[in-house]
């Protein structure tokens, strides 16, 4: 499984942008990148998953260079609400491969 | 259902005593998973179900964890003989496969909260 290296912590304020950038530099041709959130006291939620390029949905971006080596997930104009640790994970295509959770990111959006 | 529930949402037990967690998955889901998250930590796979069947029980930290799941929906994870170190919040989630094997997100539930007094 391809291991991922991502920040442990950011702070950030109401409005901004936030960046987090994975690192995953022995991903495997059928593996896909995809970003789970968790808040406190709730299983994580899934965010957004890609495999290269640019991904958007209605709450966050993602965009994987070519080499599809590190990905960076953008949430734009964060509120306190998105005060959570987000997860990076590489999944493999197949079926029934488990997600492997490393530590996350803890993101604390400020007033 | 909507989402992926899981009950009882707290259990405080004795060390030593048998618990069974329960998850129902979203209907029509044909994977379930059991994770584990200890406070401050990240989550630690134990069993994954594809149907009724477990292919992958690696996770499973001694042979007091089990799970089964019938007729592919609700699982039950036991943990006998319960102790301190069992403390932890107890995460399901299930995932819909297409015909081609691609996985799509994860639904996880809001998990069942154990602690071992």
């Amino acid at each position: 499984l391809a291991k991922t290296t991502q920040p442990i912590s950011m702070d950030s304020y109401e409005g901004q942008e936030v960046n987090i950038t994975c690192s995953h530099n022995n991903i495997a041709t059928n593996d896909y990148i995809t970003w789970y959130q968790q808040f406190p006291s709730q299983g994580p939620r899934f965010i957004i998953q890609g495999y290269k390029t640019k991904v958007t949905n209605e709450v966050a971006s993602l965009f994987i260079p070519a080499d599809r080596k590190s990905s960076t997930l953008s949430l734009p104009r964060v509120s306190l609400s998105d005060t959570a640790v987000y997860y990076c994970l590489v999944v493999p295509k197949a079926a029934g491969n488990k997600l492997t959770f490393g530590g996350g990111t803890r993101v604390l959006v400020k007033p | 259902g909507a989402g992926v529930s899981q009950s009882p949402s707290n259990k405080v037990t004795e060390k030593g005593k048998d618990v069974e967690l329960r998850c129902d998955p979203i209907s029509g889901h044909t994977a379930l998973y059991w994770y584990r998250q200890s406070l401050g930590q990240g989550l630690e796979f134990l069993i994954y179900f594809q149907g009724n069947s477990a292919p992958d029980k690696s996770g499973l930290p001694s042979d007091r964890f089990s799970a089964e799941r019938t007729g592919g929906s609700v699982s039950t994870l036991t943990i006998q003989r319960t102790q301190q170190e069992d403390s932890a919040v107890y995460l399901c989630a299930s995932s819909l496969y297409t015909l081609q094997g691609r996985s799509y997100g994860y639904t996880f539930g809001s998990g069942t909260r154990l602690t071992v007094v």
